[in-house]
């Protein structure tokens, strides 16, 4: 079963304008990462931002958490064209044997419209 | 840094026939992961290794999926026999663990997608 549910599922803006997307989960995490994904490639780690932290920057990124609200958003800043894309929140789970596993959500469709 | 290999890119097979993908990791890094991503969905994590041994597979089902690491480097993931419902892009990962707080970041490769007809 997934963790986190990305809201919202697609998301159409023009080039310049500002992105959010946001993520809910269920259980208790140590983490959260976002993670891109362009049509037909692989993901590509984006931000990473752990359970003792609200707010974290990378560039034209912001990301928050709310642990309280179990929730937390991604913020693309004056977007473009190339940040057409899917994202993808993952949370940490502890699984059999003490491991962990990234369980991701069905992400947001994001279309930057030029 | 050369990234996460994967081939095929593509596959197409009928029901019932068998399907094998490679995954060749970064260089150095002792966790593999295998997911499968089902379209409109994220990605679902299949089996995890550490080295050549296995972490966890309890997402993996074993009475048509195979995985293997031999010497801890490239893996190949089996599906024998396939069937509609595996069709998917399967995607590999790698990563390289920091401490045992940190959870790793993964570094994916371009996937194969599995068509089955």
């Amino acid at each position: 079963s997934q963790q986190g549910e990305e809201d919202p599922q697609a998301l159409s803006i023009q080039e310049g304008e500002n992105a959010t997307m946001n993520c809910s989960y269920k259980t208790s995490i140590n983490n959260l990462q976002w993670y891109r994904q362009n049509s037909g490639r692989g993901l590509v780690h984006l931000i990473l931002i752990r359970s003792n932290e609200r707010e974290k920057h990378s560039g034209r990124l912001r990301v928050t958490l709310d642990t309280s609200k179990k929730s937390s958003s991604l913020l693309i800043t004056a977007s473009r064209a190339a940040d057409t894309a899917s994202y993808f929140c993952a949370t940490d789970a502890v699984w059999g044997g003490g491991s962990e596993k990234l369980v991701f959500g069905k992400g947001t469709k994001l279309t930057v419209n030029p | 840094e050369a990234g996460v290999a994967q081939s095929p890119r593509y596959k197409i097979i009928e029901k019932r026939q068998s399907v094998a993908f490679w995954c060749n990791p970064i260089s150095g890094h002792a966790t593999l992961y295998w997911y499968q991503q089902i379209l409109g969905q994220g990605p679902k994590l299949l089996i995890q290794f550490q080295n050549n041994g296995v972490v966890d597979d309890s997402q993996l089902p074993k009475d048509r999926f195979s995985a293997e690491r031999l010497k801890g480097v490239d893996s190949t993931l089996k599906i024998q026999p396939a069937k509609l419902e595996d069709s998917a892009v399967y995607l590999c990962a790698s990563s390289q663990p920091v401490s045992r707080d940190w959870t790793d970041t993964q570094y994916f490769g371009p996937g194969t997608r599995l068509t089955v007809l």
